[in-house]
């Protein structure tokens, strides 16, 4: 299978406790989204990965939130001392810029569904 | 903050019958993508729309770009239980940083055999 992959399905948290969620984009992809989706809410912009770099984050991504893509491969998302307003489907997506791409397809994973109790 | 209003909202409808759906924005988007995403799954990538008045089928689904890059809708012929599921749009602008996409907040189609 060589879509996108995330790792867990679905975590269960108490208030307070740090949760990471892991993101494999497809091979050749160079470009890595985070978003998040709560219920009945379409799928709203987090981060954005070129290869390692990190080069955009949205005023969504609080302090507590930090994400990462060490080698420019797959990616971790981090939450600290969740809140139980951090439940939510977290959705990651990858595309690849090209040379003349002036568009990106992006390709989601099946996402990770948080819990905050 | 969502660019892209959807609608309707929800729609149920009988198996055979046609359906539209639509997508509006009052920003212009260089590229136009439609989802369908199913409960407790991600988007499934259905089609990308990029020229003003561009038309792509795919089976029985027609989707449609307006001439001025700021709507677009989605037509089903002969809608089948399998269809069902949120159909959702995404507009997105190719800036310095990135592509973040910015989605509607979703059609929800519920099909009945």
């Amino acid at each position: 299978d060589t879509g996108v992959s995330q790792d867990p399905r679905h975590k269960i948290t108490k208030r307070g406790q740090n949760v990471t969620f892991r993101c494999d984009p497809i091979s050749e992809h160079n470009r890595l989204y985070w978003y998040r989706q709560t219920l009945g809410q379409g799928p709203e912009f987090l981060t954005y990965f070129q290869n390692e770099a990190q080069l955009e984050k949205s005023r969504l991504l609080s302090d507590r939130f930090s994400a990462e893509r060490p080698k420019g491969s797959f990616s971790t998302l981090e939450i600290q001392r969740t809140e139980q307003g951090d439940s939510a489907m977290y959705l990651c997506a990858s595309s690849f810029r090209g040379i003349a791409g002036v568009y990106n397809e992006q390709f989601f994973g099946p996402g990770t569904r948080l819990t905050v109790l | 903050t969502q660019l892209l209003e959807q609608s309707p909202q929800f729609l149920s409808i009988q198996e055979g019958e046609n359906l539209t759906v639509y997508c509006n924005s009052s920003s212009v988007f260089s590229s136009l993508q439609w989802y369908r995403q199913e409960p407790g799954e991600g988007p499934v990538l259905l089609v990308t729309v990029v020229t003003g008045g561009e038309v792509k089928k795919l089976k029985r689904l027609t989707f449609q770009f307006g001439d001025a890059r700021k709507d677009s809708s989605l037509h089903i012929t002969a809608a089948q239980p399998g269809d069902t599921g949120l159909y959702l749009c995404a507009g997105g602008e190719n800036s310095n940083s990135g592509y973040a996409l910015n989605f509607g907040k979703g059609t929800s189609l519920l099909v009945t055999p």
